[in-house]
């Protein structure tokens, strides 16, 4: 069967500090990969997606940047954060695109503060 | 922008049915309907997704109308751990555009 890994589950970072959060996938072969970002209170908001190797689509201009260096992995990064870089930061997958019926497969999260 | 309204909130009875409403009046030939809820803290949990015809698994049913423009998740018996936000979204893309949901109630 299929699994989502993220870590870390929680993380505290000073304004302006790096980040780099990763995800992984096992038990399934390119997959689609996305990155969501969910402010306190508020709902999801798409962030990146990707389709291959190498392959970054972005939906939200932002201090952030996301990288696909393996079929199954996917990282979100930034070179100095800002306050308004703090939320929950959530890694899904899927096998095809929305025109498939293929649903979207979220990993746990990880919950970002930013002080 | 996310392309589905929700009511904001629900209540629902324990052990009665929950029937969460969703508009998707600009919905395309070639998107899905597809239901998530997520339980604070957690990542949202697929539930059911369907296209035209109606669905059913061990988790709920899903009701589309005939000309798609809105849909209806039931849960057919209510508890206390099916307290949640329900997202309802469409999909035709590699995107999917999550709106606010609505957040479910359920009383003992």
């Amino acid at each position: 069967s299929q699994t989502i890994h993220q870590w870390p589950a929680t993380l505290v970072q000073p304004v302006g500090s790096p980040l780099s959060l990763e995800c992984t996938v096992e038990g399934t072969s390119n997959p689609n990969l996305y990155w969501y970002r969910q402010a306190a209170g508020r709902g999801l908001q798409l962030l990146f997606y990707s389709v291959g190797i190498g392959q970054i689509s972005s939906e939200v201009p932002q201090n952030l940047s996301a990288s696909r260096p393996q079929d199954r992995q996917f990282i979100l990064s930034s070179k100095k954060l800002l306050l308004s870089d703090s939320g929950f930061y959530l890694c899904a997958w899927s096998v095809g695109g929305g025109d498939s019926g293929s649903p979207l497969h979220f990993g746990n999260g990880t919950r970002l503060t930013v002080t | 922008d996310a392309k589905t309204t929700q009511p904001p909130s629900m209540d629902c009875a324990e052990g009665r049915a929950a029937n969460l409403p969703c508009n998707h009046s600009t919905i395309s030939g070639n998107e899905y309907v597809y239901w998530y809820r997520q339980i604070h803290s957690q990542g949202p949990q697929y539930i059911i997704h369907g296209l035209k015809n109606n669905e059913t698994n061990e988790m709920a049913s899903l009701i589309i109308t005939e000309d798609r423009k809105s849909s209806t998740l039931i849960l057919p018996h209510a508890t206390l751990r099916d307290t949640a936000v329900y997202y309802c979204i469409t999909s035709g893309t590699y995107k999917y555009i999550f709106g606010t949901g609505t957040r479910l109630k359920v009383l003992a």
